[in-house]
């Protein structure tokens, strides 16, 4: 089946970290672009990161910038978020969203939440 | 990065057509012919409607159609359906290679 699985989400205390999880099946991971999108508990999307197929190219949203760090191994299929020095506002379900090319999602995981709460 | 402006919300009834507006800046939409539109149901993923402003994936009925002019995109759904009730999100492309997308539209079928 051709799908995306997140992982990683969870309840964390302002300040902490965490790694969100992403693995591919079903299809080349390899040779797709791949993105982090988050959406805030009744609000809209919000872009989070972007990887190249081969990592070469990284790019973030000026909020997340220092702050969350994105990789990949294709070797496991799997996409990564480093999310570190987290606040209120980055509470969210984290998507992951394979790039067809133009920076159209074609393909997105069901999420995993993050809530961060003292 | 700011967003790109949507009406918070459009209707119709069914068998009606509808016009959703997307507008943003010389610096997104309209630089570049990478606008996407999305449909997200509640509690659900988005789904790509729409990319590369007016290509529709496969599977996506012809019902859904998006043009640009400028700096606003716009995504038309002709032949309004129950189904069709749902939040519609349009993303572009920028120059700062990011990607923004808008606040999202609820669209009701009467």
């Amino acid at each position: 089946e051709v799908q995306l699985v997140e992982s990683g989400g969870g309840l964390v205390q302002p300040g902490g970290s965490l790694r969100l999880s992403c693995v591919a099946s079903g299809f080349t991971f390899s040779v797709y672009n791949m993105n982090w999108v988050r959406q805030a508990p009744g609000k809209g999307l919000e872009w989070v990161s972007y990887i190249s197929a081969s990592s070469t190219s990284i790019y973030y949203a000026d909020s997340m910038k220092g702050r969350f760090a994105i990789s990949r191994d294709n070797a496991k299929n799997s996409l990564y978020l480093q999310v570190n020095s987290l606040r209120a506002g980055d509470t969210a379900i984290y998507f992951c969203a394979r790039d067809r090319g133009g920076r159209a999602f074609d393909m997105w995981g069901h999420g995993t939440m993050v809530t961060v709460s003292s | 990065q700011s967003a790109l402006t949507q009406p918070a919300s459009v209707s119709g009834s069914p068998g009606q057509s509808i016009t959703i507006s997307c507008t943003g800046t010389s610096s997104d939409i309209g630089g570049f012919n990478y606008v996407s539109w999305y449909q997200q149901y509640p509690g659900k993923a988005p789904k790509l409607m729409i990319f590369d402003v007016s290509n529709r994936p496969s599977g996506i009925s012809h019902r859904f159609s998006g043009s640009k002019s400028a700096n606003t995109a716009s995504l038309t759904i002709s032949g309004l359906q129950a189904e069709d009730e749902a939040d519609y999100y349009c993303s572009s492309y920028t120059s700062s290679s990011a990607v923004v997308f808008g606040g999202g539209t609820k669209l009701t079928v009467l």
